[in-house]
């Protein structure tokens, strides 16, 4: 069992659409969470930055974390097909840690 | 101006070849490490480096070495290149000093193929 784990997608939506995309892991020790987005032929770029559980929002974008369930999701409000791209989770369980990484979702925003 | 730069960014060789890829970075990290990223294996670690002097193994380290020239440059080798190292590879920068040390930067990407 990878300790990471994430659905591959991909994920299609019409614009507008509030779309959902989450991962799974097993490390209860993980503390730290990440959402990754990469757009084809391009290098990740860091997206959302969160410690331990709860919210945090920016902009459109809404991180949620809950360690009792080793679940964390990435909540996209009214999707643009310019959000359409790879997203990879990561986490690692201090912050001087390298990160483990999710395979990646591949989401499709239709205008 | 890129802060975290590779080279090439696309490559072509045969199997047996050596082939270096190299990354270079502008935004003073000491920390740098080398991914590569495969259809549904998303990405793997190689190689990481948390300084000059301190190199260490990924999860797939075979088949590869790297050199840690200086702290803004981390090079990638491939010593006998064969054709499932064909993948898209990546360097990576965080910073030791900053709040969040993994964090991680990432660079363009090179995208080798082996034939």
């Amino acid at each position: 069992q990878k300790e990471v784990e994430q659905d591959p997608g991909p994920l299609s939506v019409p614009e507008g659409a509030i779309v959902s995309l989450n991962c799974t892991y097993s490390n209860s020790a993980f503390q730290y969470f990440m959402w990754y987005r990469q757009y084809s032929r391009k290098g990740p770029e860091l997206l959302m930055y969160t410690y331990s559980s709860g919210n945090k929002e920016d902009g459109r974008f809404t991180a949620q974390v809950d360690k009792s369930s080793k679940y964390i999701s990435l909540f996209i409000r009214d999707s643009q097909p310019s959000d359409s791209a790879t997203y990879l989770c990561a986490m690692s369980a201090t912050g001087f840690q390298k990160l483990v990484f999710g395979t990646g979702t591949r989401l499709l925003v239709s205008p | 101006d890129a802060d975290v730069t590779q080279t090439p960014r696309n490559r072509i060789t045969k199997t047996g070849k050596r082939i270096m890829l190299e990354c270079s970075q502008t935004k003073g990290h000491d920390r740098m490490y080398w991914y590569r990223q495969d259809p549904g294996l998303g990405l793997r670690l190689i190689y990481y480096s948390f300084d000059v002097k301190d190199i260490n193994k990924g999860e797939i380290s075979d088949g590869y070495s790297v050199s840690r020239q200086a702290q803004a440059k981390f090079s990638l080798s491939l010593e006998s290149a064969i054709p499932n190292q064909t993948a898209l590879y990546f360097c990576a920068t965080s910073d030791l000093k900053g709040g969040r040390a993994n964090e991680q930067f990432f660079g363009p990407g090179t995208r080798l193929t082996v034939l």
